[in-house]
């Protein structure tokens, strides 16, 4: 069956520290994937989308790489911010659009 | 900035009992979408819809759920007979199109809870 892994454990990482998240996937080819933030109580929020053709996706202080042949992506936040604090989800969109979540991993970023 | 809508944000029911969630999509978004989130697990799709009638639908989404888009502003999700767990979040989202820029936008969510 189709598996989005993402790490449980929340991520504890001091202002100013680079973030790293995983996320792996199985029994998948995606065309696409997806970063969402998601704060306690409130619907998820896009952050970035990476193309399977794209190795690498930048956004202002974020970055995310796609590897298919490990089925793995990373989502790195640079200079961490307290406000950077949240629930980030990983998901698979399928060609009708639907997309598949992994279960998040916090990060909490203290000062 | 346009954002998509929910209502209520709180909606307590008893066991067996019918309940409408109600969203307002972004007015020129094409694909709309229900997902539902029960307390510390991960958001799961429920169903997408688009042009007037259901794209994809999960093995969630059985019998008692259905959608509808009565007045081309509203999208709605019925339950038709409430059970305990389908207490949960429930999101729902909008989007220009299907996979292409693939952003989908949320709505606040409602909570459901079953008595």
């Amino acid at each position: 069956s189709q598996k989005i892994e993402q790490n449980s454990e929340a991520l504890n990482i001091q202002e100013g520290k680079t973030a790293t998240l995983t996320c792996n996937y199985t029994n998948y080819s995606p065309a696409y994937l997806q970063w969402y933030r998601q704060d306690p109580g409130r619907g998820p929020v896009f952050l970035l989308l990476i193309r399977e053709n794209e190795k690498e996706k930048r956004k202002e202080r974020l970055k995310v790489t796609f590897d298919t042949t490990l089925k793995q992506s990373l989502f790195h936040i640079t200079a961490s911010q307290p406000a950077d604090s949240a629930t980030y989800l990983c998901a698979l969109i399928d060609s009708w659009g639907k997309l598949q979540f992994g279960s998040g991993t916090q990060v909490v970023v203290t000062p | 900035e346009p954002e998509v809508t929910q209502t209520p944000s709180h909606q307590v029911t008893q066991m067996g009992q019918e309940v409408i969630l109600r969203c307002v999509p972004i007015s020129n978004h094409l694909y709309f979408y229900w997902y539902r989130q029960i307390l510390g697990q991960k958001v799961e799709f429920l169903v997408s819809f688009y042009n007037n009638e259901i794209s994809e639908k999960s093995e969630i989404f059985d019998d008692q759920f259905s959608v509808e888009r009565p007045d081309g502003s509203n999208f709605t999700l019925k339950i038709r007979s409430t059970k305990l767990e389908d207490s949960a979040m429930y999101f729902c989202a909008s989007s220009p199109d299907r996979v292409r820029s693939g952003e989908q936008f949320f709505g606040p969510g409602t909570r459901l809870t079953v008595l």
